[in-house]
C-alpha cells in the first residue's frame, strides 16, 4: 500500500455543485495532515491543515478519519476558480510530509 | 514576509551534463527541503535540512545528485550528470515549527533533460 493515496480524478463538476476528495493514508502514526493547492505550472500552496476536530474555511471543509486513515476536503459552492488540482499532505516522522499524485478538479460554466 | 526564493526558473540541458539549482528559503525558517515533481505525479522528497545537518536524504540518487546548505540558510541541489529521467521539476520548501503548520514552496525550477 502506498503511504498516500488519491484518485486521480479527474473530477468534472458544473460551477455550484459540492464535491468531496478523499486520501488515504498507510502510517498510523501520522500526526500532521494538510490540503494543497497546485495551479497548472505553479507550485503546491497550502489550502488547509487538516485536525482531528475537523476544519472549515469558507466553502472548503476538511475532515480527518484517523480510524480508517483518510482525510476528506469537501467544497461546497464550486467556481471556475477551484480548477486546479488538490495535494494531500501526511507528515512521517520529523516534520517530514508524503504528498499524494493529487486529485485533478475541472469546474465548468 | 519576503517568500521562498529560486533560481533559474527553467534550465534546458544535454543528458550526461551537470546543472545546480540555487534556493534561499523564508527568513528564519531553520528547515529547508528539496523536492523533486515529475508531470502528473506528487512532489518526491529528496533532501530535508534542520540548519546545516541533513535530517533525510534516504530518497536521494547520490551517485549523481548532491546538495548542501553550508551557512544554514539558502541551499544548492546538484545533478551531475543528468539523465532524461531527472526531467521534473524542483521544489524548494521551508517550515518553521518542524513543519507543523505546514511548508511555503518556491515557485521552482523546471528542468529539461535533452
Amino acid at each position: 500500500r502506498k503511504e498516500v493515496e488519491q484518485d486521480p480524478g479527474p473530477f468534472n463538476v458544473p460551477e455550484g455543485a459540492t464535491v468531496a476528495f478523499n486520501c488515504t493514508y498507510s502510517n498510523s502514526a501520522s500526526q500532521s495532515f494538510f490540503w494543497y493547492r497546485q495551479d497548472c505550472r505553479k507550485e503546491p500552496k497550502l489550502l488547509m491543515s487538516v485536525y482531528s476536530s475537523g476544519n472549515e474555511d469558507g466553502r472548503f471543509t476538511a475532515q480527518l478519519n484517523r480510524a480508517s486513515q483518510y482525510i476528506s476536503l469537501l467544497i461546497r459552492d464550486s467556481k471556475l476558480s477551484d480548477s486546479a488540482t488538490y495535494l494531500c499532505a501526511v507528515n512521517r516522522g520529523y516534520s517530514t510530509l508524503t504528498f499524494g499524485k493529487g486529485t485533478m478538479l475541472l469546474v465548468s460554466p | 514576509e519576503a517568500g521562498v526564493a529560486q533560481s533559474p526558473r527553467y534550465k534546458i540541458i544535454e543528458k550526461r551534463q551537470s546543472v545546480a539549482f540555487w534556493c534561499n528559503p523564508i527568513s528564519g525558517h531553520a528547515t529547508l527541503y528539496w523536492y523533486q515533481q515529475i508531470l502528473g505525479q506528487g512532489p518526491k522528497l529528496l533532501i530535508q535540512f534542520q540548519n546545516n545537518g541533513v535530517v533525510d536524504d534516504s530518497q536521494l540518487p547520490k551517485d549523481r545528485f548532491s546538495a548542501e546548505r553550508l551557512k544554514g540558510v539558502d541551499s544548492t541541489l546538484k545533478i551531475q550528470p543528468a539523465k532524461l529521467e531527472d526531467s521534473a521539476v524542483y521544489l524548494c520548501a521551508s517550515s518553521a515549527a518542524e513543519g507543523r503548520y505546514g511548508y511555503t514552496f518556491g515557485s521552482g525550477t523546471r528542468l529539461t533533460v535533452v
